[in-house]
């Protein structure tokens, strides 16, 4: 069954330093998605993507942080300068369609980003 | 403000019994979704119900949908210890465009054998 692959699964680095988190969506999937989750608390939607360009963003997602496609499959997460704050498990999902219509999210297992 | 928000926040049952969680949500949607967190694990879909839908079923779980409540549940019939799990709500907040599904702070099930 295919599914979605995220690397690395833990991620250890220190405050200030640039970070990539990577995915590879399901193949045939054209949105692509990235949540995270602090530890205990709620998924929180980060940003989609459709089309190589950011679909809709959220609050979080803010000048730190850039996604990109840079093939025609990965997807990445960047972050330019960790923050203590923004250890957490980053979730990449794709889906077929439009999440507003039928579209149902496929999830990664997580890459754990420690900041220290 | 939420757009989805599951009720209770935590759920312990017996293996045999049934679970029900509550999810509200603010505005109009096109569909609410539900899925499954295992403890540090990706989110698992588990069943999409549309707005003009007022009831579905997939196996042992069965959701139900209210658009003049703005509720949904979900039952998880004959539980079994397997589905210890978090489980959440999903839906997309209306003047969006549509891809960005936000999910509530989710029931945790503890299934004990």
């Amino acid at each position: 069954e295919p599914e979605v692959t995220q690397t690395p699964s833990h991620q250890v680095t220190q405050m200030g330093q640039e970070v990539i988190l990577r995915c590879v969506p399901i193949s045939n999937h054209l949105y692509f998605y990235w949540y995270r989750q602090i530890l205990g608390q709620k998924v929180e939607f980060l940003v989609s993507f459709y089309n190589n360009e950011i679909s809709e963003k959220s609050e979080i997602f803010d000048d730190q942080f850039s996604v990109e496609r840079p093939d025609g499959s990965n997807f990445t997460l960047k972050i330019r300068s960790t923050k203590l704050e923004d250890s957490a498990m980053y979730f990449c999902a794709s889906s077929e369609e439009r999440v507003m219509n039928t579209g149902e999210l496929f999830f990664g297992e997580g890459s754990r980003l420690t900041v220290l | 403000s939420q757009q989805g928000e599951e009720d209770p926040q935590a759920l312990s049952i017996q293996e045999g019994e049934n679970a029900t969680m509550n999810c509200s949500y603010k505005t109009s949607i096109n569909n609410l979704q539900w899925y499954r967190q295992n403890s540090g694990r990706g989110l698992v879909h588990l069943i999409l119900i549309r707005s003009n839908e007022r009831e579905k079923h997939s196996g042992r779980l069965r959701v139900t949908l209210d658009t003049s409540k703005k509720s949904s549940s979900l039952l998880i019939t004959a539980s079994r210890a397997a589905d210890t799990a978090s489980y959440f709500c999903a839906t997309v907040p209306p003047s969006t465009a549509g891809n960005k599904l936000t999910f509530g702070g989710g029931t945790r099930v503890l299934v004990k054998p």
